[in-house]
């Protein structure tokens, strides 16, 4: 079992829809990501929360706003999305800042934006 | 700076083959980091190996192995007697202390792996 959780699994959403995607995880990570897959790419990272501190924004429009409620919870709140934000987005922890930490991903949420 | 090279798109094997995915590496660090991470059609990316540039000791895990030269900048992991459910999207990644300090890993483009009945 996967020990970040992200819901929901896919999500079909109208252009001027708020909607929001979740990811909770229970490993006493500090550090938790963002990212977004497009098919056949590779993920693509959009924020980096570090103790629950926005710490990277790669240049992500403010269509797609985070929050870090606590050290467990990861949020992503998606409003007034474009067809081409339709994708696969993968949430993800670490165990701490250091490169040489692996990452751990939940099995991500499906995005389509109609 | 710093790029990771996955020229294999696409392999298709048949069952109990086996197949080497080919990863090569740039980067100005002398300290770095190399993973490979497993994606199957379920979407979770799967952390199978890391290894630091200080260590080229080759690693062999059950029927997966993988062979780290620094001479020649590359990375590549071998899957033997491989099985169907090895069919996955493989990426080989790279973090350095120039761009990894908070986790930003540097992806190649993925291979993906197709093994056949």
């Amino acid at each position: 079992d996967t020990e970040v959780t992200q819901t929901p699994k896919h999500l079909v959403m109208g252009m001027t829809n708020k909607k929001s995607l979740k990811c909770e995880q229970h490993m006493g990570h500090r550090a938790m990501y963002w990212y977004k897959q497009k098919a056949k790419k590779p993920p693509e990272l959009m924020f980096v929360y570090s103790y629950e501190k926005l710490s990277i924004n790669e240049s992500v429009p403010s269509r797609f706003s985070p929050e870090c409620p606590n050290s467990s919870l990861l949020n992503l709140h998606l409003h007034a999305l474009q067809p081409e934000d339709s994708a696969l987005y993968l949430c993800a922890t670490k165990g701490g800042e250091h490169p040489s930490r692996e990452l751990f991903f939940g099995e991500g949420s499906r995005l389509t934006v109609l | 700076a710093q790029k990771v090279t996955q020229a294999q798109t696409e392999i298709s094997v048949v069952e109990k083959e086996d197949v080497t995915l080919d990863c090569v590496y740039e980067t100005r660090d002398t300290t770095y980091y190399l993973f490979w991470y497993k994606q199957p059609p379920s979407g979770e990316l799967v952390f199978l190996i890391r290894r630091n540039s200080f260590d080229e000791q080759n690693e062999i895990s059950g029927r997966y192995s993988w062979n780290f030269q620094k001479s020649t900048s590359s990375f590549n992991f071998t899957i033997t007697a491989s099985q169907v459910v090895d069919s996955a999207v493989y990426f080989c990644a790279l973090s350095d202390t120039l761009a990894g300090s908070q986790g930003n890993l540097i992806f190649g483009k993925g291979t993906k792996l197709s093994v056949k009945p």
